[in-house]
């Protein structure tokens, strides 16, 4: 079965990088993108961007442009989100997420909770 | 970026009712657009794609419709396990953004 599998809680100080890991399963990795999604605490979703896990192309939300970096690793079958210069409203659940009928998904992670605070 | 208006942002319904729930888009999306239902803890499950499209495994109670700027997500017949929140979400120019929520609770 498909499963996507992410790292653990983060705790990080403000202008610090986080990246979360995202190891996918049950499915041939390349032929989904990976897309990522968060939830700051008690607030909606909010989608951060895309990335081809067949060719590395990415699409970021316009927010987020020069912060965020999206990979992936074909050969651990892993994505992974980076988020610079990390500010206290970047407290949330990170999500990543696949397969579905493009550009929507029906499998998610867990989530990942980055909690940025001094 | 498009902008997606959900309403309302809480509904109080009760077990039998019929339940709509609409999405609005800043501009015309074609029927490019998702429902999610989350619930407190959980990830989103995806309903509907593609304005009404059922996602497979998704109870026939559910339903979706619209296309351009107006949605609707219908539940026919509200059951306990559906008290959730749901998120419409749109894509165009590839972009993806999400409506604001709707809490659907109990009455």
């Amino acid at each position: 079965q498909v499963q996507l599998v992410q790292s653990g809680a983060e705790v990080k100080k403000p202008g610090a990088s986080v990246k979360v890991s995202c190891k996918a399963s049950g499915y041939t990795f390349t032929s989904y993108g990976i897309s990522w999604v968060r939830q700051a605490p008690g607030q909606g979703l909010e989608w951060m961007g895309w990335i081809s896990a067949y060719n590395g192309n990415t699409n970021y939300a316009q927010k987020l442009q020069g912060r965020v970096t999206m990979t992936t690793d074909t050969s651990t079958s892993t994505a992974y989100m980076e988020l610079r210069s990390l500010r206290s409203d970047d407290t949330a659940v990170y999500y990543c997420a696949s397969g579905g009928s493009y550009p929507f998904v029906n499998y998610w992670g867990q989530g990942t909770l980055v909690t940025v605070s001094s | 970026d498009i902008q997606m208006t959900q309403s309302p942002s809480t509904l109080s319904a009760s077990v039998g009712d019929r339940v709509t729930i609409t999405c609005r888009a800043s501009q015309s999306i074609s029927s490019w657009l998702a429902w999610y239902q989350q619930k407190p803890g959980k990830a989103p499950k995806l309903l509907i794609y593609k304005a009404s499209s059922l996602e497979s495994g998704v109870p026939s109670r559910f339903s979706g419709s619209g296309s351009g700027t107006e949605f609707t997500l219908t539940i026919s017949s509200l059951q306990p396990d559906d008290f959730a929140t749901y998120y419409c979400q749109q894509y165009n120019s590839y972009s993806l953004t999400f409506g604001g929520g709707t809490k659907v609770e109990i009455k």
